[in-house]
């Protein structure tokens, strides 16, 4: 297995420009997880899903952030618009079992301007 | 509220040596924890994990104690090797009910 793919791996973009984050989760996995890692607030989770839908979403952070899971294949974590205080590494994680081992995908760096 | 704390940002220690990494809760209803090791520019990979029915979990290098009354767990690595260098990330969870609440990490440092 390929494992949990993100992309892009480093996204570099303006203030106030729509940002879109992907995640692959491995397959069978039932959750998916958005995570976002920064110095001050270490790793904190934004979203995560069970079989496409949106379980708990009390970790976004504003109305400007927004995740979807079309099928179960495949998420977006999407800003709008983006801000400086953005900047941070975003996770993607999935797991088969609900709250135990998780597995991550390799991040993307956004870094807004 | 950090419900999960590992209040050494950082750790270096020579290789060869015992590493030893804190954690501590404030959460009684956690019954599950984990430890998830991160090296730059990749995402955290699982290391070892304990259940609160145990006191200690053992997995080669890698031992995980438990103190409940402490609200306490630490992760032992024995002996110490180079590769070993990275961020450690302490989690917790009440299984089956609530998402991991991470730890901010401890970098561990192993000098050769």
């Amino acid at each position: 297995d390929a494992g949990v793919i993100q992309s892009p791996r480093h996204e570099v973009t303006e203030m106030g420009q729509e940002v879109t984050l992907r995640c692959k989760p491995i397959s069978g996995h039932d959750y998916l997880f958005w995570y976002r890692q920064t110095m001050m607030r270490g790793l904190e989770l934004l979203i995560y899903f069970n079989n496409n839908v949106p379980i708990d979403d009390s970790g976004m952070p504003e109305d400007r952030f927004s995740a979807k899971m079309p099928n179960a294949s495949f998420s977006t974590l999407k800003i709008q618009p983006s801000e400086p205080r953005d900047s941070a590494v975003y996770f993607c994680a999935s797991s088969s079992i609900p709250m135990g081992e998780q597995y991550f995908g390799p991040g993307t760096r956004l870094t807004v301007t | 509220d950090q419900q999960v704390k590992q209040n050494s940002p950082s750790l270096s220690v020579q290789e060869g040596r015992i590493s030893i990494l804190n954690c501590d809760y404030t959460n009684s209803m956690f019954d599950y924890f984990l430890w998830y090791k991160k090296y730059p520019a990749e995402g955290p990979t699982f290391l070892i994990s304990i259940s609160s029915i145990k006191d200690k979990n053992e997995d080669g290098r890698f031992t995980v104690f438990l103190n409940k009354s402490a609200k306490h767990l630490s992760l032992h690595i024995v002996p110490s090797q180079p590769g070993d260098s990275a961020v450690y990330f302490c989690a917790a969870t009440s299984e089956g009910n609530t998402p991991l609440v991470f730890g901010k990490g401890t970098r561990l440092s192993v000098i050769a």
